[in-house]
Protein backbone atom coordinates (compact mmCIF):
# COMPACT_ATOMS: atom_id res chain seq x y z
CA UNK A 1 0.00 0.00 0.00
CA UNK A 2 1.13 3.59 -0.08
CA UNK A 3 3.08 4.08 2.97
CA UNK A 4 5.85 6.44 3.99
CA UNK A 5 8.01 5.66 7.15
CA UNK A 6 10.01 8.52 8.41
CA UNK A 7 12.98 7.77 11.35
CA UNK A 8 13.52 9.08 14.20
CA UNK A 9 10.54 10.65 15.39
CA UNK A 10 12.62 13.28 17.63
CA UNK A 11 16.46 14.36 16.94
CA UNK A 12 17.94 16.31 19.27
CA UNK A 13 21.23 17.59 18.54
CA UNK A 14 23.94 20.18 19.36
CA UNK A 15 24.43 23.59 17.72
CA UNK A 16 26.81 23.76 15.08
CA UNK A 17 25.88 19.53 14.67
CA UNK A 18 24.81 17.92 11.86
CA UNK A 19 21.25 15.83 11.85
CA UNK A 20 20.02 13.37 9.48
CA UNK A 21 16.29 12.21 8.91
CA UNK A 22 15.36 9.06 6.89
CA UNK A 23 12.20 8.07 5.31
CA UNK A 24 11.33 4.83 3.24
CA UNK A 25 8.84 4.62 0.55
CA UNK A 26 6.84 1.63 -0.76
CA UNK A 27 5.92 2.81 -4.00
CA UNK A 28 8.79 1.92 -6.82
CA UNK A 29 6.91 4.16 -8.99
CA UNK A 30 7.29 6.99 -6.85
CA UNK A 31 9.38 9.87 -8.46
CA UNK A 32 9.45 13.29 -7.20
CA UNK A 33 10.50 13.46 -3.32
CA UNK A 34 10.10 16.87 -1.28
CA UNK A 35 10.92 17.37 2.77
CA UNK A 36 9.24 19.80 4.12
CA UNK A 37 9.85 21.78 7.56
CA UNK A 38 6.83 22.67 9.42
CA UNK A 39 7.12 25.81 12.59
CA UNK A 40 4.24 26.07 15.18
CA UNK A 41 1.46 27.13 14.18
CA UNK A 42 1.96 27.33 10.11
CA UNK A 43 1.62 24.91 6.89
CA UNK A 44 4.44 22.59 5.70
CA UNK A 45 7.16 25.32 3.90
CA UNK A 46 9.44 22.91 1.48
CA UNK A 47 12.78 23.03 1.69
CA UNK A 48 14.43 21.04 -0.46
CA UNK A 49 13.10 17.96 -3.68
CA UNK A 50 14.61 15.47 -5.32
CA UNK A 51 13.20 13.76 -8.29
CA UNK A 52 13.59 9.87 -9.10
CA UNK A 53 16.75 10.76 -11.75
CA UNK A 54 18.79 12.32 -9.24
CA UNK A 55 20.88 10.62 -6.66
CA UNK A 56 21.81 13.67 -4.32
CA UNK A 57 21.42 17.51 -4.21
CA UNK A 58 22.48 20.16 -1.89
CA UNK A 59 21.17 24.04 -0.95
CA UNK A 60 23.58 25.46 1.12
CA UNK A 61 23.33 23.65 4.80
CA UNK A 62 20.22 20.88 3.46
CA UNK A 63 20.93 17.89 1.13
CA UNK A 64 19.34 15.19 0.14
CA UNK A 65 20.08 11.60 -1.04
CA UNK A 66 18.15 8.89 -3.21
CA UNK A 67 18.67 5.54 -3.32
CA UNK A 68 15.83 3.97 -5.69
CA UNK A 69 17.23 0.65 -5.77
CA UNK A 70 16.58 0.94 -1.57
CA UNK A 71 13.72 2.68 -1.67
CA UNK A 72 15.00 5.28 0.67
CA UNK A 73 15.85 9.14 0.85
CA UNK A 74 17.24 11.39 3.52
CA UNK A 75 17.99 15.30 4.55
CA UNK A 76 20.77 16.02 5.97
CA UNK A 77 21.07 19.30 7.71
CA UNK A 78 24.71 20.46 8.35
CA UNK A 79 25.91 23.17 11.10
CA UNK A 80 22.66 22.84 12.42
CA UNK A 81 21.00 26.47 13.97
CA UNK A 82 18.46 26.81 16.98
CA UNK A 83 16.36 28.23 13.83
CA UNK A 84 16.62 25.09 12.14
CA UNK A 85 14.26 23.68 15.44
CA UNK A 86 10.62 22.68 13.84
CA UNK A 87 9.35 19.72 12.51
CA UNK A 88 10.23 17.75 9.44
CA UNK A 89 8.16 16.24 6.88
CA UNK A 90 9.40 13.92 3.80
CA UNK A 91 7.16 12.96 1.21
CA UNK A 92 6.46 10.95 -1.83
CA UNK A 93 4.31 11.48 -4.58
CA UNK A 94 2.37 8.46 -5.52
CA UNK A 95 0.51 9.14 -8.45
CA UNK A 96 0.11 11.04 -11.92
CA UNK A 97 -2.13 13.08 -9.90
CA UNK A 98 0.39 14.31 -7.56
CA UNK A 99 -1.17 13.00 -4.61
CA UNK A 100 1.75 13.42 -1.88
CA UNK A 101 2.41 10.66 0.77
CA UNK A 102 3.73 12.58 4.17
CA UNK A 103 6.03 10.34 6.95
CA UNK A 104 5.21 10.66 10.32
CA UNK A 105 7.76 13.54 10.87
CA UNK A 106 10.17 14.33 13.02
CA UNK A 107 10.72 16.48 15.62
CA UNK A 108 14.20 18.65 15.66
CA UNK A 109 15.52 20.27 18.48
CA UNK A 110 18.84 22.26 17.99
CA UNK A 111 19.79 23.39 21.67
CA UNK A 112 22.46 26.43 21.71
CA UNK B 1 6.60 35.26 -3.60
CA UNK B 2 2.71 33.67 -4.50
CA UNK B 3 0.64 32.53 -1.07
CA UNK B 4 -2.04 30.30 -1.25
CA UNK B 5 -4.45 31.96 1.63
CA UNK B 6 -6.47 30.64 3.83
CA UNK B 7 -9.48 31.70 6.02
CA UNK B 8 -10.41 31.39 8.77
CA UNK B 9 -7.33 30.42 10.47
CA UNK B 10 -9.19 29.25 13.05
CA UNK B 11 -12.66 28.07 13.62
CA UNK B 12 -14.64 26.51 16.46
CA UNK B 13 -17.95 24.66 15.54
CA UNK B 14 -20.77 22.72 17.27
CA UNK B 15 -21.06 18.75 16.32
CA UNK B 16 -23.04 18.26 14.18
CA UNK B 17 -22.68 21.84 12.32
CA UNK B 18 -21.16 22.43 8.62
CA UNK B 19 -18.29 24.21 8.25
CA UNK B 20 -16.82 25.84 4.95
CA UNK B 21 -13.00 26.41 4.67
CA UNK B 22 -11.42 28.38 2.29
CA UNK B 23 -8.52 28.71 0.37
CA UNK B 24 -7.75 31.31 -2.63
CA UNK B 25 -4.91 29.60 -4.70
CA UNK B 26 -2.20 30.75 -6.69
CA UNK B 27 -3.71 32.58 -9.60
CA UNK B 28 -2.06 30.26 -12.71
CA UNK B 29 -2.69 27.56 -10.49
CA UNK B 30 -4.42 24.47 -12.13
CA UNK B 31 -4.31 21.67 -9.45
CA UNK B 32 -5.71 21.31 -5.63
CA UNK B 33 -5.55 19.58 -2.75
CA UNK B 34 -6.79 19.14 1.09
CA UNK B 35 -4.86 17.88 3.79
CA UNK B 36 -5.39 17.35 7.03
CA UNK B 37 -3.45 17.07 10.15
CA UNK B 38 -4.47 15.70 13.34
CA UNK B 39 -2.67 17.18 16.66
CA UNK B 40 0.95 15.74 16.69
CA UNK B 41 0.40 13.35 13.82
CA UNK B 42 1.54 13.22 10.11
CA UNK B 43 -0.31 15.33 7.37
CA UNK B 44 -2.92 13.04 5.69
CA UNK B 45 -4.02 13.40 1.78
CA UNK B 46 -8.09 13.65 1.88
CA UNK B 47 -8.52 15.08 -2.00
CA UNK B 48 -7.43 16.42 -5.28
CA UNK B 49 -8.98 18.32 -7.41
CA UNK B 50 -8.63 19.11 -11.27
CA UNK B 51 -10.81 20.84 -14.11
CA UNK B 52 -13.77 21.39 -11.87
CA UNK B 53 -13.65 17.46 -10.54
CA UNK B 54 -12.47 15.59 -8.22
CA UNK B 55 -9.39 13.58 -9.18
CA UNK B 56 -8.80 11.27 -6.19
CA UNK B 57 -9.84 11.12 -2.68
CA UNK B 58 -8.73 9.33 0.73
CA UNK B 59 -11.11 6.99 2.71
CA UNK B 60 -11.05 10.03 5.31
CA UNK B 61 -13.01 11.97 2.64
CA UNK B 62 -16.47 10.48 2.76
CA UNK B 63 -19.70 11.61 2.22
CA UNK B 64 -19.59 14.45 4.72
CA UNK B 65 -17.09 16.19 3.18
CA UNK B 66 -17.08 18.56 -0.25
CA UNK B 67 -15.19 20.03 -2.37
CA UNK B 68 -16.04 22.55 -5.41
CA UNK B 69 -14.50 25.52 -7.11
CA UNK B 70 -17.40 28.16 -6.75
CA UNK B 71 -16.53 31.32 -8.41
CA UNK B 72 -13.11 30.71 -10.03
CA UNK B 73 -11.15 31.74 -7.44
CA UNK B 74 -11.64 30.28 -4.34
CA UNK B 75 -11.57 26.66 -3.44
CA UNK B 76 -13.93 25.29 -0.60
CA UNK B 77 -14.03 21.91 1.37
CA UNK B 78 -17.39 21.23 3.35
CA UNK B 79 -17.89 19.29 6.10
CA UNK B 80 -21.70 18.68 6.66
CA UNK B 81 -21.87 17.46 10.01
CA UNK B 82 -18.62 17.53 11.77
CA UNK B 83 -17.56 15.18 14.40
CA UNK B 84 -15.50 15.63 17.33
CA UNK B 85 -12.93 13.60 15.46
CA UNK B 86 -12.76 16.09 12.73
CA UNK B 87 -10.95 18.58 14.31
CA UNK B 88 -7.71 19.17 12.98
CA UNK B 89 -5.16 21.40 10.79
CA UNK B 90 -6.78 21.73 6.93
CA UNK B 91 -4.05 22.76 4.83
CA UNK B 92 -4.70 23.34 1.26
CA UNK B 93 -1.88 23.02 -1.54
CA UNK B 94 -2.19 24.08 -4.78
CA UNK B 95 0.59 23.37 -8.21
CA UNK B 96 0.47 24.74 -11.17
CA UNK B 97 1.34 21.47 -12.91
CA UNK B 98 2.06 17.47 -12.09
CA UNK B 99 5.02 17.34 -13.86
CA UNK B 100 7.23 19.86 -11.98
CA UNK B 101 5.08 19.99 -8.87
CA UNK B 102 5.74 22.92 -7.09
CA UNK B 103 3.72 22.48 -4.16
CA UNK B 104 2.63 25.26 -2.39
CA UNK B 105 0.82 25.16 1.02
CA UNK B 106 -1.37 27.56 3.29
CA UNK B 107 -0.63 28.33 6.25
CA UNK B 108 -3.78 26.38 7.10
CA UNK B 109 -7.20 26.45 9.22
CA UNK B 110 -7.66 24.70 12.69
CA UNK B 111 -10.56 23.14 13.45
CA UNK B 112 -12.10 22.64 16.53
CA UNK B 113 -15.20 20.41 16.87
CA UNK B 114 -16.88 20.69 20.37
Amino acid sequence: GENVEQHPSTLSVQEGDSAVIKCTYSDSASNYFPWYKQELGKGPQLIIDIRSNVGEKKDQRIAVTLNKTAKHFSLHITETQPEDSAVYFCAAIYNQGGKLIFGQGTELSVKP
Amino acid sequence: EPEVTQTPSHQVTQMGQEVILRCVPISNHLYFYWYRQILGQKVEFLVSFYNNEISEKSEIFDDQFSVERPDGSNFTLKIRSTKLEDSAMYFCATTGDVVSYGYTFGSGTRLTVV
